[in-house]
């Protein structure tokens, strides 16, 4: 059964600083890996997708890592402003010939302070 | 193109009662699945629908059932609603010959009493 963790569960820095969000999964038979933000009560948005072929994405002030092989992707957040507070899931896809679900971990709640 | 939809925003239901929650999919999407997220957790994935099938289910009881629709937009039904049940019900889509990439509503949040 494929398990995903993320550390840390709560992470506060001050407004400027680089951070790096860390996602760990038991199972390397992944199709892909994808990271989300959710605000307060909301719903997720997609960040970045990665496929299991892939070593990194980025788009603009993030880049997402993975190495599949050791279970792990990051997520990098350059110069971070108080707008990126929020909590920040990833998700692993499995590699399953059919179906699309998702396994997520329980989050990293980010707090940047002005 | 219009982005998922899901219907209504909250919804207040006392133990014992039934709940359809709706949602309607990304234009050109032809997969909806939908994920439980209590408070603190990270979503949980209930099953998925794919050409108005159901394609893979999570670890749910039977009283949650489901249907899409040749619109394909979908309906997450629950019976004898219990108080666990209270969460944000999120519905995700995706079109599955291509990149896989789920995008999701702004969710339901259910609260039974």
């Amino acid at each position: 059964k494929q398990e995903v963790t993320q550390i840390p569960a709560a992470l506060s820095v001050p407004e400027g600083e680089n951070l790096v969000l860390n996602c760990s999964f038991t199972d390397s038979a992944i199709y892909n890996l994808q990271w989300f933000r959710q605000d307060p009560g909301k719903g997720l948005t997609s960040l970045l997708l990665i496929q299991s072929s892939q070593r990194e994405q980025t788009s603009g002030r993030l880049n997402a890592s993975l190495d599949k092989s050791s279970g792990r992707s990051t997520l990098y957040i350059a110069a971070s402003q108080p707008g990126d507070s929020a909590t920040y899931l990833c998700a692993v896809r499995p590699r399953e010939t059919s179906g699309s679900r998702l396994t997520f971990g329980e989050g990293t709640q980010l707090t940047v302070n002005p | 193109e219009t982005g998922v939809t899901q219907s209504p925003t909250h919804l207040i239901k006392t133990r014992g009662q039934q709940v359809t929650l709706r949602c309607s999919s990304q234009s050109g999407h032809n997969t909806v699945s939908w994920y439980q997220q209590a408070l603190g957790q990270g979503p949980q994935f209930i099953f998925q629908y794919y050409r108005e099938e159901e394609n893979g289910r999570g670890n749910f009881p039977p009283r949650f059932s489901g249907l899409q629709f040749p619109n394909y937009s979908s309906e997450l039904n629950v019976n004898a609603l219990e108080l666990d049940d209270s969460a944000l019900y999120l519905c995700a889509s995706s079109y599955e010959t291509h990149s896989y990439e789920q995008y999701f509503g702004p969710g339901t949040r259910l609260t039974v009493t």
